[in-house]
């Protein structure tokens, strides 16, 4: 089955940092969707992005479907991004996980 | 309701008991997946509904696992002759149709003494 791989598996990061988080996945792919899991478990959507680049926010994503990868950015980090973000690519109809990136920002 | 919900937030119970977990997905949504995760882990798909149906139970991890969708909207997932290892948070997303974006709910973290 498709692979998903991010790295890093943790970062730290001082309130005010920028940081780029990185998704590697094996296979081509109809769907791919970052989310973030706050330290309450729950799972919010940030971006649909099978291809291209959007923005919201502070928060950016590009993915580069020919060449299998998917990049977060977080601009100018608080406290509250704190958490586990996760990339998650379709495998029809199942969306496959990657192990995450948990980030720390300290104040 | 705006968001996928899920019932009870929290549920322990003793190893060897019956239980339900349900689901009530976005108005509208006919895609229904429910996941589960594991401490450290990404989520894992277990099992996905199309209206009524179930068009995909390939990751129910064995027999004791079931999820019913009787009317295409909430949803129940069951499991009986629980053991420890079946502790963990059961997640619930759904979608417009398939192909589209999920949309998750809090979850049910589930604790087997």
């Amino acid at each position: 089955g498709i692979q998903v791989e991010q790295s890093p598996p943790d970062l730290i990061l001082q309130e005010g940092a920028n940081s780029t988080l990185r998704c590697n996945f094996s296979d081509s792919v109809n769907n791919l969707q970052w989310f973030h899991q706050n330290p309450w478990g729950q799972l919010i959507n940030l971006f649909y992005i099978p291809s291209g680049t959007k923005q919201n926010g502070r928060l950016s994503a590009t993915t580069v479907a020919t060449e299998r990868y998917s990049l977060l950015y977080i601009s100018s980090s608080q406290t509250t991004d704190s958490g586990v973000y996760f990339c998650a690519v379709e495998s029809w109809p199942q969306l496959v996980f990657g192990k995450g990136t948990k980030l720390t920002v300290n104040p | 309701g705006a968001g996928v919900s899920q019932t009870p937030s929290n549920k322990v119970t003793e190893k060897g008991k019956y239980v339900e977990l349900r689901c009530d997905p976005i108005s509208g949504h006919t895609a229904l997946y429910w996941y589960r995760q594991s401490l450290g882990q990404g989520p894992e798909f277990l099992i996905y509904f199309q209206g009524t149906g179930a068009a995909d139970d390939s990751g129910l991890p064995n027999d004791r696992f079931f999820a019913v969708r009787p009317e295409g909207s909430v949803s129940t997932l069951k499991i009986q002759r629980t053991e420890r290892g079946d502790s963990a948070v059961y997640l619930c997303a759904s979608s417009q149709q398939g192909n589209q974006p999920q949309h998750f709910g809090d979850g049910t973290r589930l604790s087997i003494l």
